[in-house]
């Protein structure tokens, strides 16, 4: 069993509806990584959470660290939100962290 | 600046070859990272570079060799790949404490394609 799993790993969706990605992990954590990834390879950065809620634009990441569970919804999608979306998680170890990471959820938004 | 900016964007070479990649960020970051994914996959930890010293090989074989000249570049060079090599190689950089190597937000190149044929 994976130390971070994602689902559902493939999602599509029609344009303007609420989307929902879940993330659990089973290890301790320092934060949570949300982060896109488009065809073509780059990787951006959507959200590093610790604990609650975030929210930027049309997205909102929570987490709850007890359930360790992670939760990133997209509202009002749209063709341009389509692409991977990973988390990954941040462990402590013993001399250096890990960032440990999910397999992906791939999200096709249909116009 | 928020920029991770790596070269080439695709590269084709042969298992004689020997090319580099290369990485640049002008973000006072101290922490660089190369990062290997394979189609569908999520990226593998290969080195990290912590104020231009190594601090992490994840068993690389040593065909790959990691370069961290000053605080802004990260090299990669390559030489006798295999094709299972062939991959997106991804460079990151973050903040980073003196002590230890904290994968604080990473900011993420766009990648180098290779294909070793």
């Amino acid at each position: 069993k994976n130390e971070v799993e994602q689902s559902p790993q493939n999602l599509t969706a029609q344009e303007g509806e609420f989307i929902t990605i879940n993330c659990s992990y089973s290890v301790g954590i320092s934060a949570l990584h949300w982060l896109q990834q488009h065809p073509g390879g780059g990787i951006v950065s959507l959200f590093m959470l610790s604990s609650g809620k975030k929210k930027h634009g049309r997205l909102i990441a929570t987490i709850n660290i007890q359930e360790k569970h992670s939760s990133l919804h997209i509202t009002a999608s749209h063709p341009r939100d389509s692409a991977v979306y990973i988390c990954a998680v941040r462990s402590i170890g013993d001399n250096t962290d890990k960032l440990i990471f999910g397999t992906g959820t791939r999200l096709q938004v249909f116009p | 600046d928020t920029e991770v900016t790596q070269t080439p964007k695709h590269l084709v070479m042969g298992m004689t070859n020997k090319k580099s990649l290369k990485c640049e960020q002008h973000m006072g970051h101290r922490a660089m990272y190369w990062y290997k994914q394979k189609a569908k996959k999520p990226p593998e930890l290969m080195f990290v570079y912590s104020y231009e010293k190594l601090s992490i090989n994840e068993s690389v074989p040593s065909r790959f060799s990691p370069e961290c000249p000053n605080s802004s570049l990260l090299n990669l060079h390559l030489h006798a790949l295999q094709p299972e090599d062939s991959a997106l190689y991804l460079c990151a950089s973050s903040q980073a404490s003196a002590r230890r190597v904290t994968f604080e937000k990473l900011f993420f190149g766009s990648g180098t394609q290779l294909s070793v044929l």
